[in-house]
This record gives C-alpha cells, sequence and structure tokens, in this order.
C-alpha cells in the first residue's frame, strides 16, 4: 500500500528563518515524489518532484527536498523563509504514475 | 497557453440531485484525473481518464462516474448527492500519465445542502 505522512498540521516560521516540512512515505514499489503548494482558492502548484535521477531535487521559489530511502523521507525546505510562502504544503507519491496519494498538508505560517 | 480550466467555480446543491463538473486540459495534454479535496484535508484520487476511457479509479462509489471527451476535455459526475460530497474538486491534466507533472485547475467548489 501506498501512503504519505506529514508530519506537523501547522508549521510556524519566522521570516528570514529555514523552513522544514517533513514528508515521509511508504511504497511498495521505488516511487516518484512531488511537492505541491496551494495558495488560498487555489489549485495545486508543483514545487519540484524526485524522479530517481539526483537524490536532491531544486525546486521553484528557492525550495529544494531531498530523497532518503533509508529513512523514506522526502523533506522540503527552504533555507530563508519570505511572507509570500505563507500557504498550504502537500506532499504527493506516485508508484505508477497513474494515481497519486497525497499526504493531508502542512500549513506553513511566516511571521514577519 | 492556458492551463487547466474548470467549470463552474462554485456550485449549490441538495441532497439526492447530480452534479456535472468540467474540466478542460492543458494544451497538449491527453490525460485527466479527477481528485476530491475535502476541507482541511489533502486531495484524494478518484479517477484517471486516457484515450476516453478510465484507467484507474481510487477508492470512490460508482456515484461518482466520469467521461473524456475526443478533445481530452473531462466531466466529472456525482449522483444522489451526499452531504459528505461537498469538497473541492480538483482536475489535473498529464501527457500521458506515466509519473509526467500533473498540472492542476483551480477547481470547483460544491457545497451540497
Amino acid at each position: 500500500a501506498q501512503s504519505v505522512t506529514q508530519l506537523g498540521s501547522h508549521v510556524s516560521v519566522s521570516e528570514g528563518a529555514l523552513v522544514l516540512l517533513r514528508c515521509n512515505y511508504s511504497s511498495s514499489v521505488p516511487p516518484y515524489l512531488f511537492w505541491y503548494v496551494q495558495y488560498p482558492n487555489q489549485g495545486l502548484q508543483l514545487l519540484l518532484k524526485y524522479t530517481s535521477a539526483a537524490t536532491l531535487v531544486k525546486g521553484i521559489n528557492g525550495f529544494e527536498a531531498e530523497f532518503k530511502k533509508s529513512e523514506t523521507s522526502f523533506h522540503l525546505t527552504k533555507p530563508s523563509a519570505h511572507m509570500s510562502d505563507a500557504a498550504e504544503y502537500f506532499c504527493a507519491v506516485s508508484p505508477t504514475g497513474n494515481q497519486f496519494y497525497f499526504g493531508t498538508g502542512t500549513s506553513l505560517t511566516v511571521i514577519p | 497557453d492556458a492551463g487547466v480550466t474548470q467549470s463552474p467555480t462554485h456550485l449549490i446543491k441538495t441532497r439526492g440531485q447530480q452534479v456535472t463538473l468540467r474540466c478542460s486540459p492543458k494544451s497538449g495534454h491527453d490525460t485527466v484525473s479527477w481528485y476530491q479535496q475535502a476541507l482541511g484535508q489533502g486531495p484524494q484520487f478518484i479517477f484517471q481518464y486516457y484515450e476516453e476511457e478510465e484507467r484507474q479509479r481510487g477508492n470512490f462509489p460508482d456515484r461518482f462516474s466520469g467521461h473524456q471527451f475526443p478533445n481530452y476535455s473531462s466531466e466529472l459526475n456525482v449522483n444522489a448527492l451526499l452531504l459528505g460530497d461537498s469538497a473541492l474538486y480538483l482536475c489535473a491534466s498529464s501527457y500521458s500519465g506515466g509519473y509526467e507533472t500533473q498540472y492542476f485547475g483551480p477547481g470547483t467548489r460544491l457545497l451540497v445542502l
């Protein structure tokens, strides 16, 4: 069975501080992994994806994520938070490419 | 280049009614997936359409059905609406599935009273 666990439904950071959003997955086959961001009243926008190439993946807006097979993790980081980063973040796993399994999301608040 | 578009943006229905939601994929995409996102939850996969056929289905009852047209646009139909069907319905398009990135539309917010 495939699933995604996002630890921490709410994360608050100060502007300029490190952002760390956690994602652990379970998959019966080597997965493809994704991070999406959702702003209020909008659809999901792809931040980055892991497709079995480099384990450190760089995405848009300064975000990056590292795939760690031994820890079954794909945590999202950004060195310095900006006010515009405040949004809901979703981690997703896709074992087959056809069906995506999403986590429950982490709401990021950036404190000025 | 227009992205994924969905209509309507909002919809209010009563229990027992039927609803049809529409999605136009991003230009060049031939695969459409539908998701249900309840308030405070992540999107849940409903089904995926490719070449006008349902290719894969999530854990949703038969009340949820869909269709894909030759121009790759798609409809999601929900019959006998329940209060629990209230959610944001997201459409995502991709090229032939298979690990290609899914691009999401803004969604249709359905409220069932």
